[in-house]
């Protein structure tokens, strides 16, 4: 089957600007993450969704990052007035369950790299 | 939250066993220990997880001492695709969901 899917795969923007990153999670999968990842670094959590809530979103930012799930499935990642600092790549990831005290696997896509020029 | 430390690289030749070890001092009870690997412009892929012992798959095995706050991954036979960077999962919050990646190995593979 399908895995998971973002889109776009590059996305440049001015700084300022508006964007919207989307992520198509694995079929049947009830939980999805999104993580930023910079040259270097590993994934930086952002945030985490159960099914059409967000869990924990403990991982944004400042208020300028906001994500959506509202059907359980697709997620999509809004940044609004994006900065130079901004610039990264922003991975998703779906999971079959996640439980605080349960073991899980997340299966992540190939990211969407953000630039803000 | 707590860190995990592992090495910043490692080197390493075709057909050699390699190992990784990662310290997560502050794991709790009920925290599994996770391993991903990522190659560059992908997104991570998980490896091998496990509790305590030692658990083998078809790709790695992992060796987990009875205090558990450290575990080895061990790669046997490395080949040069083998060349990525390896990442140890920091123990998550209790009640939380929050994963930390950490800064990861990065496993360079010769011939």
């Amino acid at each position: 089957g399908a895995g998971v899917s973002q889109t776009p795969s590059n996305k440049v923007t001015e700084k300022g600007k508006y964007v919207e990153l989307r992520c198509d999670p694995i079929s049947g999968h009830t939980a999805l993450y999104w993580y930023r990842q910079s040259l270097g670094q590993g994934p930086e959590f952002l945030i985490y969704f159960q099914g059409t809530g967000a869990a924990d979103d403990s991982g944004l930012p400042n208020d300028r990052f906001f994500a959506v799930r509202p059907e359980g499935s697709v997620s999509t990642l809004k940044i609004q007035r994006t900065e130079r600092g901004d610039s990264a790549v922003y991975l998703c990831a779906s999971s079959l369950r996640m439980r605080d005290n349960d073991s899980y696997e997340q299966y992540f896509g190939p990211g969407t790299r953000l630039t803000v020029t | 939250l707590a860190k995990t430390t592992q090495p910043i690289s490692m080197d390493s030749y075709e057909g050699q066993e390699v190992n990784i070890t990662c310290s997560h001092n502050n794991i709790a009870t009920n925290d599994y220990i996770t391993w991903y690997q990522q190659f560059p412009s992908q997104g991570p892929r998980f490896i091998i997880q496990g509790y305590k012992t030692k658990v083998t798959n078809e790709v790695a095995s992992l060796f987990i001492p009875a205090d558990r706050k450290s575990s080895t991954l061990s790669l046997p036979r490395v080949s040069l695709s083998d060349t990525a960077v390896y990442y140890c999962l920091g123990p998550k919050r209790r009640g939380g969901f929050k994963t930390i990646f950490g800064a990861g190995t990065r496993l360079f593979v010769k011939a």
